[in-house]
C-alpha cells in the first residue's frame, strides 16, 4: 500500500539554524500538507499546498517557516532560523484530488529537536 | 472557528473491557469527522471516518456515529486488547485543514 514517507525521521539543530524536513507524498495526490505536534499537545495545523501554491496557512506558519514542491515527488518545509519552541513532531500528509479527497494520509513524522 | 473536544485522558482498561472514547466538535458547515490513531512512536494513521450525519465509521472493532444533534463522534469498541494502547485523535475536516482533538491515551492492561 503506497505511503507517505519523511526524512528524516529526527532532526537536532542549534537555535538560529535552518532546516528542511522532507517529505514524499503518496504519487497520485495533489493536495499537501504540514502539521506539527508539540510534545504531549493537540496536532496543529500549519500549511497546506495545491496546484503548485499555499492554499491555506495557519497563525503558527509566519515568514519564518516556507514550503516547496521543488521536484514532482518531494514536498519540503523550511524552517529559516530555528527557535527553541519549534521543537516538535513535525507531519506531512496528502490527499488526491477525486475520490475521497476528505482523507488526509499522514508520514511517520520527523521529529525536531532545537537546542 | 471550527474545533473538536475530546475527553482527556488518560484511560486505562483491562483487555475486554468496553471503550468509550467521547468527542464533540463545533463547526459552521458540515464536515467530515475522523478518528486517527497514533501507536507509540509512530505517526497518525486514519482509524475511521463518517462524512455526514448518521454515517456509522467502523475498523478493527472500533465504531463512531456522526451525531449531527448533538455534534459528537464518540468513539466506542466492545472488547479492547492490549494492543489498542495508542493515543486517539478525533478531528474534523470542513474546507481545505484538519482540526485535532488534544488526544486521548488509552492504556489496555492485559
Amino acid at each position: 500500500e503506497p505511503e507517505v514517507t519523511q526524512t528524516p525521521s529526527h532532526q537536532v539543530t542549534q537555535m538560529g539554524q535552518e532546516v528542511i524536513l522532507r517529505c514524499v507524498p503518496i504519487s497520485n495526490h495533489l493536495y499537501f500538507y504540514w502539521y506539527r505536534q508539540i510534545l504531549g499537545q493537540k496536532v496543529e495545523f500549519l500549511v497546506s499546498f495545491y496546484n503548485n501554491e499555499i492554499s491555506e496557512k495557519s497563525e503558527i506558519f509566519d515568514d519564518q517557516f516556507s514550503v516547496e514542491r521543488p521536484d514532482g515527488s518531494n514536498f519540503t518545509l523550511k524552517i529559516r532560523s530555528t527557535k527553541l519552541e519549534d521543537s516538535a513532531m513535525y507531519f506531512c500528509a496528502s490527499a488526491p484530488v477525486g475520490g475521497d479527497t476528505d482523507t488526509q494520509y499522514f508520514g511517520p513524522g520527523t521529529r525536531l529537536t532545537v537546542l | 472557528g471550527d474545533s473538536v473536544t475530546q475527553m482527556e485522558g488518560p484511560v486505562t482498561l483491562s483487555e475486554e473491557a468496553f471503550l468509550t472514547i467521547n468527542c464533540t466538535y463545533t463547526a459552521t458547515g458540515y464536515p467530515s469527522l475522523f478518528w486517527y490513531v497514533q501507536y507509540p512512536g509512530e505517526g497518525l494513521q486514519l482509524l475511521l471516518k463518517a462524512t455526514k450525519a448518521d454515517d456509522k465509521g467502523s475498523n478493527k472493532g472500533f465504531e463512531a456515529t456522526y451525531r449531527k444533534e448533538t455534534t459528537s463522534f464518540h468513539l466506542e469498541k466492545g472488547s479492547v486488547q492490549v494492543s489498542d494502547s495508542a493515543v486517539y485523535f478525533c478531528a474534523l475536516r470542513d474546507n481545505n485543514d484538519m482540526r485535532f482533538g488534544a488526544g486521548t491515551r488509552l492504556t489496555v492492561k492485559p
